[in-house]
Parts: structure tokens; C-alpha cells; sequence
């Protein structure tokens, strides 16, 4: 029993290039979701998931995609990398819908864009 | 917008010496949950408090949520070096809205020397 993975662990982007983050949960959670953490800021939720076809937007939305097509996978992909993107990035998940739930987080992608 | 603030943003102090991290706001959580994250790892969940007034206890760490379930505390009493870490508070929106999101505090940078 894996956790949630995460890959990779480091990436150097160039201004503009593409990529897609990886995330993966074994817990056969419905609820996955993405966070961004940057210095003094916390973390802020950028995309969410209830289940299989159904995202939703977090507080920082833009500029990312995301797209949940099995249970298992939640990709967090960047179109066109900005420098303001340069952050790190940790998928969670959870076992329902409801509050109380404990989130188990990946242990992060470090993404710097030049 | 539900904001939590979260202070001190920093505390560094003695082994053995006694502390407290507070967590604000002026929304209504249906529960609150705090994390410890190392450096270079994904938060893991410590606690999570529901009941206004609920006080809970892990070892040397005591968790309080306020009556109104706006704020909440958490203690720690003589502290070890094994204590150092950030420490994030989290609020789960009142009457489960978004899924039950969580809302994260900027976090408490904890640093306990021998």
C-alpha cells in the first residue's frame, strides 16, 4: 500500500513549456485534489475531484488542468509554464465527500520555471 | 472568503520549554484539523477537532477548538527537538459546502534546539 505517489519529485521548466505533474493514490479514495505551497502562503487548493469525470476549481485555478478519467490517477497538467508557477506542488486525497475525512498527502513536486 | 490566520508565522525556543500556536478566524468551521509537515514531505494529519469546546490529546500535544468553532489552539508542552516541523491548521467549511474543501492556515515554522 503505496500512499499517494507523486512524480517526479524535482522539474526545471523554461517559460512556456508544458508538463504534466502525476499523482496516484492506492486507497481506492474518491476524493483527490491539488495544492500549491509557496512561502509564507500555505497551501492553496488549486483543483479538486469527487470521483471519476468530475473535477472542480479550487482558489488558484488558473493556469493548470486537470482531468480524473479512473479513481486511481489525478494529473495536474501546465499548458504554458510562468515563473509565477514556480512552486511546490502536493496531490491529496481523502476517503468521501465529507469534512472530517483525513487527507493523505503525496510527498510533493518541486517545480521551478525559469 | 474564509481566511485562517495562523501565529506566530515563526517561534524558536528551548527543549523543554512550553508553547502555543493559535489559529483565527471569523468563519464558522465544521471542524478543524491540524498537520505537522517536515521538510521535503507532504503534511500528515495530527488531529481533527469537530465539537465546539472538544479538547483532544496526542502525548505531550493538547488540541483545543474554540465554543463558536472559529478558532482553535494547540499546545505543546515541553517540547523536543523531534517537535521541530511546521505545523498547519485547516478548516473544513461550514455545512459541507465545496465538497468539504479545506481551507489552510500560512502555518507555524516550529524550531525546538537541544
Amino acid at each position: 500500500n503505496a500512499g499517494v505517489t507523486q512524480t517526479p519529485k524535482f522539474q526545471v521548466l523554461k517559460t512556456g513549456q508544458s508538463m504534466t505533474l502525476q499523482c496516484a493514490q492506492d486507497m481506492n479514495h474518491e476524493y483527490m485534489s491539488w495544492y500549491r505551497q509557496d512561502p509564507g502562503m500555505g497551501l492553496r487548493l488549486i483543483h479538486y475531484s469527487v470521483g471519476a469525470g468530475i473535477t472542480d476549481q479550487g482558489e488558484v485555478p488558473n493556469g493548470y488542468n486537470v482531468s480524473r478519467s479512473t479513481t486511481e490517477d489525478f494529473p495536474l497538467r501546465l499548458l504554458s509554464a510562468a515563473p509565477s508557477q514556480t512552486s511546490v506542488y502536493f496531490c491529496a486525497s481523502k476517503g468521501d465527500s465529507g469534512s472530517y475525512n483525513e487527507q493523505f498527502f503525496g510527498p510533493g513536486t518541486r517545480l521551478t520555471v525559469l | 472568503t474564509q481566511l485562517l490566520e495562523q501565529s506566530p508565522q515563526f517561534l524558536s525556543i528551548q527543549e523543554g520549554e512550553n508553547l502555543t500556536v493559535y489559529c483565527n478566524s471569523s468563519s464558522v468551521f465544521s471542524s478543524l484539523q491540524w498537520y505537522r509537515q517536515e521538510p521535503g514531505e507532504g503534511p500528515v494529519l495530527l488531529v481533527t477537532v469537530v465539537t465546539g469546546g472538544e479538547v483532544k490529546k496526542l502525548k505531550r500535544l493538547t488540541f483545543q477548538f474554540g465554543d463558536a468553532r472559529k478558532d482553535s489552539s494547540l499546545h505543546i508542552t515541553a517540547a523536543q527537538p523531534g517537535d521541530t516541523g511546521l505545523y498547519l491548521c485547516a478548516g473544513a467549511s461550514e455545512g459541507g459546502g465545496s465538497q468539504g474543501n479545506l481551507i489552510f492556515g500560512k502555518g507555524t515554522k516550529l524550531s525546538v534546539k537541544p
